[in-house]
């Protein structure tokens, strides 16, 4: 059972460039989300799903896209990609609103 | 205004201590979680232990429980016996209301690092 697999670990982008962070999870999980962590700071919330065809928008959802096609998978795209979107960005996934969320590895994205 | 607010940024402990980090909270939803998660410096998000809003009881999870006090709107994370593996970022994060979505809301986190 591998859990929430995100890829790549490591990113390095020019400005400007596109590029799709994925996310997959095995656990049939309806709710799936996708953070960024910035030194100092907790997880922001970028764009959440709640099940296959259903997305929404969080706190910091400019220059992101997503879109949810199957329920174990949850991609991030960056559009045109800017130095302010140099972070640490995380997928997670739950079952239920009143379970905890599980967490991918985490994927170092540097845009130059 | 901030909906979580986590005041230390960074704690001492001796090992084998307890030790509370503070987490307060900011919501006029009657119904929310409340969840701590722990970040080690491999940078993986660790789950440790969950509070709704009608529970009666203080959460507990093996040496983790979870101080809720409703009207001070605090939920604090009591550690006991700590150990030198327990250092670590500790993030306090809320889900409001009911409906279907999973939003969680992190507080800034409290880097504790636990003497031997």
């Amino acid at each position: 059972n591998a859990g929430v697999t995100q890829t790549p670990k490591f990113q390095v982008l020019k400005t400007g460039q596109s590029m799709t962070l994925q996310c997959a999870q095995d656990m049939n999980h309806e709710y799936m989300s996708w953070y960024r962590q910035d030194p100092g700071m907790g997880l922001r919330l970028i764009h959440y799903s709640v099940g296959a065809g259903i997305t929404d928008q969080g706190e910091v959802p400019n220059g992101y896209n997503v879109s949810r096609s199957t329920t174990e998978d949850f991609p991030l795209r960056l559009l045109s990609a800017a130095p302010s979107q140099t972070s640490v960005y995380f997928c997670a996934s739950s079952y239920s609103t009143v379970t905890e969320a599980f967490f991918g590895q985490g994927t170092r994205l540097t845009v130059v | 205004a901030q909906k979580i607010t986590q005041t230390q940024p960074g704690m001492f402990v001796q090992e084998k201590e307890a030790v509370t980090l503070d987490c307060t909270y900011d919501t006029s939803d009657p119904s929310y979680g409340l969840f701590w998660y722990k970040q080690p410096s491999s940078g993986e998000m660790i789950f440790l232990i969950y509070q709704g809003s009608y529970d009666q009881q203080n959460a507990t999870e093996g040496r983790y429980s979870l101080n809720f006090q409703k009207a001070r709107k605090s939920a604090n994370l009591v550690i006991s016996a700590s150990q030198l593996g327990d250092s670590a970022m500790y993030f306090c994060a809320m889900r409001e209301g009911e409906d279907s979505s999973y939003k969680l809301i992190f507080g800034s986190g409290t880097r504790l690092l636990v003497r031997p």
